[in-house]
């Protein structure tokens, strides 16, 4: 079945160092791919998604493409900030196995950013 | 401009009795998920729903669990006889659903349940 494995957590990170959150994939289509943000106590939001193959998300200076060849979707972003740390999710929408668009998450990643 | 709301967010129950969680998505979206997160896990899809009708319920617990839309009024999760391992945060996302699996959900900020 369909699955989404990320990196494990935590990632310790200083202020304005380099982030990349592994995320690898197994889908019977070609899945939509999405990364998501949790902050402590809240709900899930949209970071940003990749619909199809060699797309690029992108939002507040996180990327991520969309890697058909190796099925992987890595969060990067150059510089982060002490606000960024959060638990982040990767996740897959399988038109494959089901198109009502139920989400598969990975387990999440926790980052945390210090001064 | 709300976005999607949950209540209660957080519920206390002692074992066996009912929980009822209420979910009403974004203005003009049909479409509604319901995912639970157990301590320390990703989110698990439980149950997609259209309004009157439940289209995929393959994520739902056999026994206990049910869910609903109705015509009027919030989307329902139900969980009856609760024991302690029903204690997880649930989350509603709604999407308007003119893509399926392209769509953006958008989430609810969960009810915590926490099952004495």
């Amino acid at each position: 079945g369909d699955s989404v494995t990320q990196m494990e957590g935590p990632v310790t990170l200083s202020e304005e160092a380099f982030l990349t959150i592994n995320c690898t994939y197994t889908a019977t289509g070609y899945p939509s791919l999405f990364w998501y943000v949790q902050y402590p106590g809240e709900g899930l939001q949209l970071l940003l998604k990749a619909t199809k193959a060699d797309d690029k998300g992108s939002n507040k200076g996180f990327e991520a493409t969309y890697r058909k060849e190796t099925t992987s979707f890595h969060l990067e972003k150059g510089s982060v900030q002490v606000s960024d740390s959060a638990v982040y999710f990767c996740a897959l929408s399988d038109p494959g196995s089901s198109n009502t668009g139920k989400l598969i998450f990975g387990q999440g990643t926790t980052l945390q950013v210090k001064p | 401009n709300a976005g999607v709301m949950q209540n209660p967010r957080h519920l206390v129950r002692r074992r066996g009795q009912e929980a009822r969680l209420r979910c009403s998505p974004m203005k003009g979206h049909s479409h509604v998920y319901w995912y639970r997160q157990l301590p320390e896990e990703g989110l698990k899809f439980m149950v997609y729903l259209q309004k009157e009708n439940i289209i995929d319920e393959s994520g739902m617990p056999k026994e206990r669990f049910s869910a609903e839309f109705p015509k009027e009024g919030p989307s329902i999760l139900r969980i009856q006889q609760v024991v302690r391992g029903d204690s997880a945060a649930y989350f509603c996302a709604s999407s308007p659903q003119t893509s399926g699996y392209q769509e953006t959900q958008y989430f609810g900020p969960g009810t915590r349940l926490l099952v004495l």
